[in-house]
C-alpha cells in the first residue's frame, strides 16, 4: 500500500481563501515533497521538508511536519483560479531509493 | 533548456500486446525513474535507472522491463498487456544516483489505454 495518505481527497474554495491539505504516513522519512499536477499530466515540484525541519515557506506556500504524528500539511494562502489541481505528497524513507506517493487531493478554486 | 520529454503521449492498444514508451531526461541527468499512475490515484514507483544499470524496482511483474541507453535515455517496455494497465506512465529524472535527497523533475506522462 502506498506510503501517504491525503485529506480531504476534493477540495473546493473561493478565490482568495486559504486551502489546507493534509498528509500522513506510515514509516520514519528521509523527507517529504509536495507536488502538484495539472489535469491528468507531468507533477511539478513544490517543495521539500527534511525529517529535521518543522516548517518551510516558499512564496504563497507554507508546509509544516511533524514526525511524532508522522503528518505534512500544506497550506496555499490567497488561492487564485491557477491553483486548481491536484496535490501529491511523497515520502522519502532513510532506505531505498524510492519515493511513495498519496493518494492526493483535488483542489478547485472558484473564480 | 528542454524538460523531460516522453514519447508518445497517448497510446491505444488491445490486451495482449506489446508496448514501448520512451523518455529523454534533461540534460546532464543520469538518473531516470519510471512511475505508473493510475486513474484517481497518486504515482507508484515501477523502475529506476541510473547510468544504464537498474537501481531499484517496485512491486510490478515481469512483463514490466526497461532499459537506459548510453545518452540516458529509457524505454518501458510492458508485455502481455491486461487492461489494468491502463494509465499514466510517467518517467522522472535526476542528477543524481540517490533521487530521493532531492526534487525530480517529471514529464508530461503518456497515457496508455488498454481495450
Amino acid at each position: 500500500s502506498q506510503q501517504g495518505e491525503e485529506d480531504p481527497q476534493a477540495l473546493s474554495i473561493q478565490e482568495g481563501e486559504n486551502a489546507t491539505m493534509n498528509c500522513s504516513y506510515k514509516t520514519s522519512i528521509n523527507n517529504l515533497q509536495w507536488y502538484r499536477q495539472n489535469s491528468g499530466r507531468g507533477l511539478v515540484h513544490l517543495i521539500l521538508i527534511r525529517s529535521n525541519e518543522r516548517e518551510k515557506h516558499s512564496g504563497r506556500l507554507r508546509v509544516t511536519l511533524d514526525t511524532s504524528k508522522k503528518s505534512s500539511s500544506l497550506l496555499i494562502t490567497a488561492s487564485r483560479a491557477a491553483d486548481t489541481a491536484s496535490y501529491f505528497c511523497a515520502t522519502a524513507l532513510n532506505t531505498g531509493n524510492q519515493f511513495y506517493f498519496g493518494t492526493g487531493t483535488s483542489l478547485t478554486v472558484i473564480p | 533548456d528542454a524538460g523531460v520529454t516522453q514519447s508518445p503521449t497517448h497510446l491505444i492498444k488491445t490486451r495482449g500486446q506489446h508496448v514501448t514508451l520512451r523518455c529523454s531526461p534533461i540534460s546532464g541527468h543520469k538518473s531516470v525513474s519510471w512511475y505508473q499512475q493510475v486513474l484517481g490515484q497518486g504515482p507508484q514507483f515501477i523502475f529506476q535507472y541510473y547510468e544504464k544499470e537498474e537501481r531499484g524496482r517496485g512491486n510490478f511483474p515481469d512483463r514490466f522491463s526497461a532499459r537506459q541507453f548510453p545518452n540516458y535515455s529509457s524505454e518501458l517496455n510492458v508485455n502481455a498487456l491486461l487492461l489494468g494497465d491502463s494509465a499514466l506512465y510517467l518517467c522522472a529524472s535526476s542528477p543524481r544516483l540517490v533521487v530521493t535527497y532531492n526534487e525530480q523533475f517529471f514529464g508530461p506522462g503518456t497515457r496508455l489505454t488498454v481495450l
